[in-house]
C-alpha cells in the first residue's frame, strides 16, 4: 500500500469549512483513496473514499489532484462534533489485505 | 444488527497471564483485523483474516495469535501477557467487495 503524510494536526473554526491534505506520491492506478475519523476514543467511522474523481456524500467532499499525488478532505460546514483524528489510507479497492492507519490529523473545530 | 462486537470492552492482566479477545460480527463479513492503538498513536495492524479458517500477519503481530474458527468471529489471544501490550484494541470486519471498514468500540488492556 502506498503511504500518505499528513499533518499531525488542524484547527479551524465552527461553521467553516476544513480542508485537510492527504500526500500519497507513490499512490498506483488501482489504488482508492479514503478517509476515516475517529472520535475520541472511539472506533474509527468511515467517511468517503474515491478513485480519481472528486467524491461528495452527507458527510463529507473528496478532492483529488489530476495526478493523485494528493488529496483533501472537506468538511463543508464543521462543528464540535467533528472534532476527531482523521485518517487518509490509500489501497486498492479489491482483494486488498492489509489496511494500514498512518498518524492521521488531529482536527480540533474552535467555538 | 448489532454490527461489530467485541468482549470484553474492559481487562486488567499480570504480566504472564493468558487472555482472549473476542471479535463478533453478524454482517457476513469475509474480512476481518485486529488492531492496537497506543495514547497518541495511529493504529497499528496486528492480525487479518480473509476469510474463514485464514489468518494472517499485520505490522506487529509478536506476542499474538489469532483464530477464524467461524467466519463470524475472530479471535486475539494473548498467551503470556507483558506491559508493552497494554493498549486499546479494535477489531474491523469488511465484506469482499467494498472497502469500507466497521470498527468494534474497542477493547481496553492493561497489564501490569
Amino acid at each position: 500500500d502506498a503511504k500518505t503524510t499528513q499533518p499531525p494536526s488542524m484547527d479551524c473554526a465552527e461553521g467553516r469549512a476544513a480542508n485537510l491534505p492527504c500526500n500519497h506520491s507513490t499512490i498506483s492506478g488501482n489504488e482508492y483513496v479514503y478517509w476515516y475519523r475517529q472520535i475520541h476514543s472511539q472506533g474509527p467511522q468511515y467517511i468517503i473514499h474515491g478513485l480519481k474523481n472528486n467524491e461528495t456524500n452527507e458527510m463529507a467532499s473528496l478532492i483529488i489532484t489530476e495526478d493523485r499525488k494528493s488529496s483533501t478532505l472537506i468538511l463543508p460546514h464543521a462543528t464540535l462534533r467533528d472534532t476527531a483524528v482523521y485518517y487518509c489510507i490509500v489501497r486498492p479497492n479489491q482483494g486488498a489485505q492489509k489496511l494500514v492507519f498512518g498518524q492521521g490529523t488531529r482536527l480540533t473545530i474552535n467555538p | 444488527n448489532a454490527g461489530v462486537t467485541q468482549t470484553p470492552k474492559f481487562r486488567v492482566l499480570k504480566t504472564g497471564q493468558s487472555m482472549t479477545l473476542l471479535c463478533a460480527q453478524d454482517m457476513n463479513h469475509e474480512y476481518m483485523y485486529w488492531y492496537r492503538q497506543d495514547p497518541g498513536m495511529g493504529l497499528r495492524l496486528i492480525h487479518y483474516s480473509v476469510g474463514e479458517g485464514t489468518t494472517a500477519k499485520g505490522e506487529v503481530p509478536d506476542g499474538y495469535n489469532v483464530s477464524r474458527l467461524k467466519k463470524q468471529n475472530f479471535l486475539l489471544g494473548l498467551e503470556s501477557a507483558a506491559p508493552s501490550q497494554t493498549s486499546v484494541y479494535f477489531c474491523a470486519s469488511r465484506p469482499t467487495v467494498t472497502g469500507e471498514l466497521f470498527f468494534g468500540e474497542g477493547s481496553r488492556l492493561t497489564v501490569l
